[in-house]
């Protein structure tokens, strides 16, 4: 069953440094997202992609953060300047399309990256 | 700004003994809600997704209902391997975020 793949799965890294996360969807999804996961607290929606551009975005996503399709199979998320409240669970997800009229698509996740600031 | 709350935080419970999980939830507009489970260091593996009240869906052991303003996720007879976390989530009209819960706590003992 085709899944979604996130690299590294642990991520350490100093404060102020600018840090990666890489994503690797579902090979026939448009849509591509991430979340993020405080330990303890509630999944976070971050960001939503779709057709090369930001569709939707919450408000912890601020300037420190970007998105990127860099070629035809990766997803990523740059974090520019770390601080210790970035340490989380980070998920890439991505859905099939589905448009207005059309069944909802379900978000796939994948395993996360675990990203530990210092 | 959309909510979603589960109960129970945690359920512990004996191999066989059926029990539902509660999610209730306050949108503006209801696209879907979802279930999700959750295994520990893994992402949320996708379960259901209903869309209008009354709605129902099911898998194996495994039965998801939908009223206005909660979804139950009932598990029939359940198995250890059916401990995780269970996490609901909502996705309001003209939106691709979702908005998730705190999760349940499910432990099945044998």
């Amino acid at each position: 069953e085709p899944e979604v793949t996130q690299t590294p799965s642990h991520q350490v890294t100093q404060m102020g440094q600018e840090v990666i996360l890489r994503c690797v969807p579902i090979s026939n999804h448009l849509y591509f997202y991430w979340y993020r996961q405080i330990l303890g607290q509630k999944v976070e929606f971050l960001v939503s992609f779709y057709n090369n551009e930001i569709s939707e975005k919450s408000e912890i996503f601020d300037d420190q953060f970007s998105v990127e399709r860099p070629d035809g199979s990766n997803f990523t998320l740059k974090i520019r300047s770390t601080k210790l409240e970035d340490s989380a669970m980070y998920f890439c997800a991505s859905s099939e399309a589905g448009g207005t009229g059309a069944p909802n698509q379900p978000q796939h996740f994948g395993d996360g990256t675990r990203l530990s600031i210092l | 700004e959309d909510q979603v709350t589960q109960s129970p935080e945690a359920l512990r419970l004996q191999e066989g003994e059926s029990s539902s999980l509660n999610c209730s939830y306050t949108v503006s507009g209801l696209r879907g809600l979802f279930w999700y489970r959750q295994d520990p260091g893994k992402g949320p593996e996708f379960l259901f997704t209903l869309y209008s009240a009354g709605e129902e869906k099911e898998k194996e052991r495994l039965k998801a209902t939908l009223t206005k303003k909660e979804s139950f996720l009932h598990i029939t007879a359940p198995k250890p391997e059916d401990s995780a976390t269970y996490l609901c989530a909502v996705q309001a009209k003209g939106r691709r975020a979702l908005t998730f819960g705190s999760g349940t706590r499910l432990q099945v003992q044998p």
